[in-house]
């Protein structure tokens, strides 16, 4: 009965460098969640995964961020060429099916770009 | 486009007194909502959440919310607050029918004295 796990919990990277981040979700949630908090823009949906069906991504900043999701169960979100703007906890989530099924979150990883 | 406002950034209420967190929504038809608190360092724990039928929802930890369609508000109330209450709480909405996507408040940050 584990939760979401995420991992690094932190992660501290110069400019320009790619990062990559890990989302272990709830075992049999089939949709799974990547969001951003940042102190500017608040709570950020980035993507969304369900299934096999095509991720939304319709909220990922730029070209540079893209995620992953490999046999429907973990998924990774890569920034490539981070920037300073991109620091901020970076949350998963984990949901069964249906519309409205709750939503559980990970602890996050904080991410820091110097 | 949707969107969530928490007009209250900061709350303060002694241990005991009630509280009520406000939240409005902007969304052409009755959305899913919910009630997320962060607590510092953890990640966001749903409270409580509301899709149809009875307006009073109750949630954990003895918190309650009242969905009121004529104004768009899901306001967010505990009768006896406890210092274990202090923490950042989100209002949440996705739309009805569709998919699960999150759209967050800014949060209220409570705070709790003695």
């Amino acid at each position: 009965g584990a939760g979401v796990s995420q991992s690094p919990s932190n992660k501290v990277t110069e400019k320009g460098k790619d990062v990559e981040l890990r989302c272990d979700p709830i075992s049999g949630h089939t949709a799974l969640y990547w969001y951003r908090q940042s102190l500017g823009q608040g709570l950020e949906f980035l993507i969304y995964f369900q299934g096999n069906s095509a991720p939304d991504k319709s909220g990922l900043p730029s070209d540079r961020f893209s995620a992953e999701r490999t046999g429907g169960s973990v998924s990774t979100l890569t920034i490539q060429r981070t920037q300073q703007e991109d620091s901020a906890v970076y949350l998963c989530a984990s949901s069964q099916a249906g519309v409205g099924d709750t939503q559980y979150f990970g602890p996050g990883t904080r991410l820091t770009v110097l | 486009a949707q969107s969530v406002t928490q007009p209250d950034i900061h709350i303060t209420v002694s241990e005991g007194a009630s509280l009520e967190l406000r939240c409005n929504y902007s969304y052409g038809a009755t959305p899913y909502l919910f009630w997320y608190v962060q607590s510092p360092g953890q990640g966001l724990q749903l409270l409580l959440k509301y899709f149809s039928g009875d307006t009073l929802v109750q949630g954990i930890k003895g918190f309650e919310a009242e969905f009121k369609r004529s104004q768009s508000s899901f306001n967010l109330r505990k009768p006896s607050v406890h210092w274990s209450d202090a923490a950042e709480y989100f209002c949440a909405v996705a739309p009805s029918g569709g998919y699960n996507k999150l759209i967050f408040g800014a949060g209220t940050r409570l705070a709790v004295h003695p």
